[in-house]
């Protein structure tokens, strides 16, 4: 019973560089989600899916690229690590965009220097 | 546009103590609510949740009550225990869809 997964759970990137966090689920969930979690901000939305082939913009899109090719897959790429980038991130999963519980990954811890 | 706004942390509690965090929320129509858990080191979990108005939500000792009238989710237990130790969020749904929406987090110690 995998759940969300997501790999890797750490992460040291450099300035400029550039990396896919993964994430993937078993549940035949429509939705799909990438937060990032920052002290004293709680969890703010990178970007959405709410199906495959279908990405949309959450509050923090910016240096951040998804797309959704498959159901289970939602890959989050960062173009050019910046420091502002050091976070945590969380990738989520739903059956449906509406009134249904989110099943969270382990998430990423990312450092870069 | 919806917001979560809970309690700031941290919150520092005996065990067997009572724990209340408030949970206040602002968005059009009925969202769902949701309480989730985050221990050290892990995702988050959902604790409990409420999808209309006075549902109770409870889980392992934890409840909340949807209170459409004053627009809170405050989760409450009766005698908290060292291993409820970890951070909580408070978060709405919309009922058209569409993101989770968290409160900030509300720290939680609780000390033998």
């Amino acid at each position: 019973n995998a759940g969300v997964t997501q790999t890797p759970k750490f992460q040291v990137l450099k300035t400029g560089q550039s990396m896919t966090l993964q994430c993937a689920q078993d549940m035949n969930h429509e939705y799909m989600s990438w937060y990032r979690q920052d002290p004293g901000m709680g969890l703010r939305l990178i970007h959405y899916s709410v199906g495959a082939g279908i990405t949309d913009q959450g509050e923090v899109p910016n240096g951040y690229n998804v797309s959704r090719s498959t159901t289970e897959d939602f890959p989050l790429r960062l173009l050019s690590a910046a420091p502002s980038q050091t976070s945590v991130y969380f990738c989520a999963s739903s059956l449906r965009a509406s009134n249904t519980e989110a099943f969270f990954g382990q998430g990423t811890r990312l450092t870069v220097v | 546009g919806d917001s979560v706004t809970q309690m700031e942390g941290p919150v520092t509690l005996s065990e067997e103590a009572f724990l209340t965090i408030n949970c206040t929320y602002t968005a059009t129509g009925y969202p769902s609510l949701f309480w989730y858990v985050q221990y050290p080191g892990e995702g988050l979990q959902l604790l409990l949740k409420a999808t209309k108005a006075d549902d109770k939500g409870s889980n392992k000792g934890f409840e909340a009550t949807y209170r459409k009238e004053t627009t809170s989710f405050h989760l409450e237990k009766g005698s908290v225990q060292v291993s409820d130790s970890a951070v909580y969020f408070c978060a709405l749904r919309p009922n058209q869809g569409g993101k989770l929406i968290f409160g900030q987090g509300t720290e939680l110690s609780v000390k033998p």
